[in-house]
């Protein structure tokens, strides 16, 4: 158990719909990072926050969107979905410490968009 | 920008034999990080070994080890005595020294497949 924990761990819906996958770092752990793998794209990270603020954007469309809340537990939302969106979305926590940190990885969203 | 790339999509060992995965990067940096996950059909990703770009010597984690080579940019992974857990597809990922955290870049990944 990494303690980071993703939920929901499935979710299916349909195109153009909107859903919010959730995720609780670490105890302690500053940082989130919201990561998908996908067949044709592997693994790719999307954005990252730390401490309630954006800190860095990878390879996020403009239909999805995060943010972190006080609590640090951060929220992916992804709007219009479409079928190529159906991935494993990963969550991944870590300690800031002025130099890279091991990242833990929950145990992912799988979303199929039917 | 950076690059990693992992060249074998499939590898298959013996229960007991050793197996090395291959892994290449491409980096302006001086300062960095690398990593091997595994992901087990579970799908978690666990981290195996950590290797930082200023250390000279290779890591080693019990039946892992590495074999960094900085100037060639290369970061294989040697599997001793192969298990049948060790089945799994593992990830070559880099990551460089930065203040605000530590996003990491992912290979293709390498299918790993153990024969009892």
């Amino acid at each position: 158990d990494s303690g980071v924990t993703q939920t929901p761990k499935h979710l299916i819906t349909a195109t153009g719909q909107r859903v919010t996958l959730r995720c609780s770092p670490r105890s302690g752990d500053l940082s989130v990072y919201w990561y998908q793998q996908s067949l044709d794209q592997g693994l790719q990270f999307l954005i990252q926050y730390y401490n309630g603020e954006e800190r860095a954007k990878g390879n996020i469309l403009e239909r999805f969107s995060a943010q972190q809340f006080p609590d640090l537990h951060s929220e992916l939302n992804l709007s219009s979905l479409e079928l190529g969106d159906s991935a494993l979305y990963f969550c991944a926590s870590s300690v800031i410490q002025g130099a890279a940190t091991e990242a833990f990885f929950g145990q992912g969203t799988r979303l199929t968009v039917v | 920008a950076q690059t990693v790339t992992q060249s074998q999509p499939e590898m298959s060992v013996q229960e007991a034999e050793t197996v090395t995965l291959s892994c290449t990067y491409d980096t302006s940096e001086s300062d960095y990080y690398l990593f091997w996950y595994k992901q087990p059909p579970s799908r978690q990703m666990i981290l195996v070994i950590r290797q930082e770009a200023y250390k000279q010597q290779n890591a080693t984690e019990n039946r892992f080890s590495v074999n960094f080579q900085k100037a060639a940019k290369s970061f294989s992974l040697k599997i001793s005595d192969s298990q049948l857990g060790d089945a799994a597809m593992y990830f070559c990922a880099y990551t460089y020294k930065e203040t605000s955290g530590s996003r990491l870049t992912f290979g293709e990944g390498t299918q790993l497949t153990v024969n009892p």
